[in-house]
């Protein structure tokens, strides 16, 4: 049973670029969560998915969105670059009507420069 | 807004200690409590989960508590190896709402 899994594993930008980040959940899950963790903070939430929609959003600019495809994948955007905008992007998977844990993936290291 | 605290934010340990973890957030209205295991530069592994109408959840060495009406909860590592070195992050979640993470406690075990 395949797990969470992001690609690419490391990204390198310059500033003022774009970039498009890919999740596919874990078998099963119908919901997808992205976070952006900074060096030596906790994971800060962007924004979740599910049956295609945005549900909910964090305290993120509309430079960052997102899309979730008809078989849960999703995938994370980002315009305009920014060199605050480095960090490592996690996705987390999870079924939307089950209090149960959210499943990660390894993250997506994104360097701008 | 709820707030969550790791203390502290780093620890080193001998190997053969045991150690606690604490973490405490500022809403007590949550569903679940999470604890995470991340190495340098990966992602997230989920320890143990503890759902409001719990008190704790063991795993091995791991043992995490909850007490939902003070906004607590601890992580006990049994016996600690070198192989537990990694960041320990909590988290808590009220329902289909994302969750809210606490900075991290930096353990390394010294053999």
């Amino acid at each position: 049973d395949a797990g969470v899994t992001q690609s690419p594993t490391h990204l390198i930008k310059t500033r003022g670029q774009q970039v498009t980040l890919r999740c596919s959940p874990k078998s099963g899950h119908d919901t997808v969560s992205w976070y952006q963790q900074a060096l030596g903070q906790g994971p800060q939430f962007i924004f979740q998915y599910y049956e295609e929609e945005e549900r909910q959003r964090g305290n993120f600019p509309d430079r960052f969105s997102g899309h979730q495809f008809p078989n849960y994948s999703s995938e994370l955007n980002v315009n305009a670059l920014l060199l605050g905008d480095s960090a490592l992007y996690l996705c987390a998977s999870s079924f939307y009507l089950v209090r149960d844990t959210q499943y990660f993936g390894p993250g997506t290291r994104l360097t701008v420069l | 807004k709820q707030e969550v605290t790791q203390i502290p934010a780093a620890l080193s340990v001998p190997e053969g200690e045991n150690l606690v973890l604490n973490c405490s957030f500022t809403d007590s209205a949550i569903y679940n409590l999470q604890w995470f295991r991340q190495d340098p530069g990966k992602g997230l592994t989920s320890l143990l989960l503890i759902q409001s109408s719990q008190r704790e959840q063991t795993s091995g060495r791991l043992n995490a508590s909850l007490d939902k009406s003070s906004g607590r909860s601890t992580l006990y590592i049994a016996a600690s190896q070198p192989g537990d070195s990694a960041t320990y992050l909590c988290a808590v979640s009220p329902f289909r709402t994302p969750l809210v993470f606490g900075k991290g406690t930096r353990l390394s075990v010294i053999a």
